[in-house]
């Protein structure tokens, strides 16, 4: 089974400042999705940025980029230029990447980092 | 283009009663799927539903269930209510399973208080 771990319940940064958060996994797949959400206090799960396995880039979006070390099973976030809308429980997923009509596609998640803004 | 809908937002039931949640889904999305969100065990996936039909169950007690509706709203289903059901129960939208599906769109949940 898979497994998320993300090691860091809070973290804190200054305004306009880099914040990197978390993450590891643990699977024996070759072929998955890793994603970052953020869960401000509205409770609605939005999605932040997404990486596929296969793909050796490192995802992108804005101020949010991602360090994909797939050796490692590592996934952390880097959040620049750090904004008070930033606040937020911040969650690494696992998704199974099969497309076979077997396949569960449920997202696994970590416990989720706490991120504070301040100002 | 309306986001995913769930009802009600807050929900308070006792101990042994029952509660049905519901959700809608983004209009042209066929794939609901629906977790539970506690302090203690985080996030935890409940069932997936494509098409009318379940494809997948997560790790709960036949107490949960859901059902799927010919117009892609799902409902799921809480009986004999537990104290330790008191969570926050995500629905999430997509196109269809697998990887052409992503990515998911989550509802604002609702939150269940059972008392």
């Amino acid at each position: 089974a898979q497994t998320v771990t993300q090691s860091q319940p809070e973290m804190s940064v200054q305004e306009a400042e880099t914040v990197t958060l978390s993450c590891t996994y643990d699977t024996s797949e070759s072929d998955y999705y890793l994603f970052w959400y953020k869960q401000p206090p509205s409770r609605q799960m939005i999605l932040v940025i997404r990486q596929e396995a296969y793909k050796q880039q490192n995802a992108t979006e804005n101020r949010f980029s991602v360090n994909f070390q797939k050796a490692a099973k590592s996934f952390s976030l880097k959040i620049s230029d750090s904004q008070l809308g930033d606040a937020a429980m911040y969650f690494c997923a696992y998704r199974t990447g099969g497309n076979s009509g077997g396949s569960n596609y449920k997202l696994t998640f970590g416990k989720g980092t706490l991120l504070t803004v301040n100002p | 283009k309306a986001g995913v809908t769930q009802t009600p937002r807050y929900l308070i039931k006792t101990r042994g009663q029952q509660v049905t949640l519901s959700c809608s889904p983004i209009s042209g999305h066929r794939s609901v799927s629906w977790y539970q969100q506690t302090p203690g065990q985080g996030l935890q996936f409940l069932f997936e539903y494509f098409s009318e039909t379940q494809r997948n169950k997560g790790n709960f007690p036949g107490r949960f269930s859901g059902r799927q509706f010919s117009n892609s709203r799902s409902e799921m289903n809480v009986s004999t209510l537990e104290l330790g059901d008191s969570a926050l129960y995500l629905c999430a939208s997509s196109f269809e399973p697998g990887r052409t599906g992503l990515p998911l769109h989550f509802g604002n949940g609702t939150r269940l208080t059972v008392t």
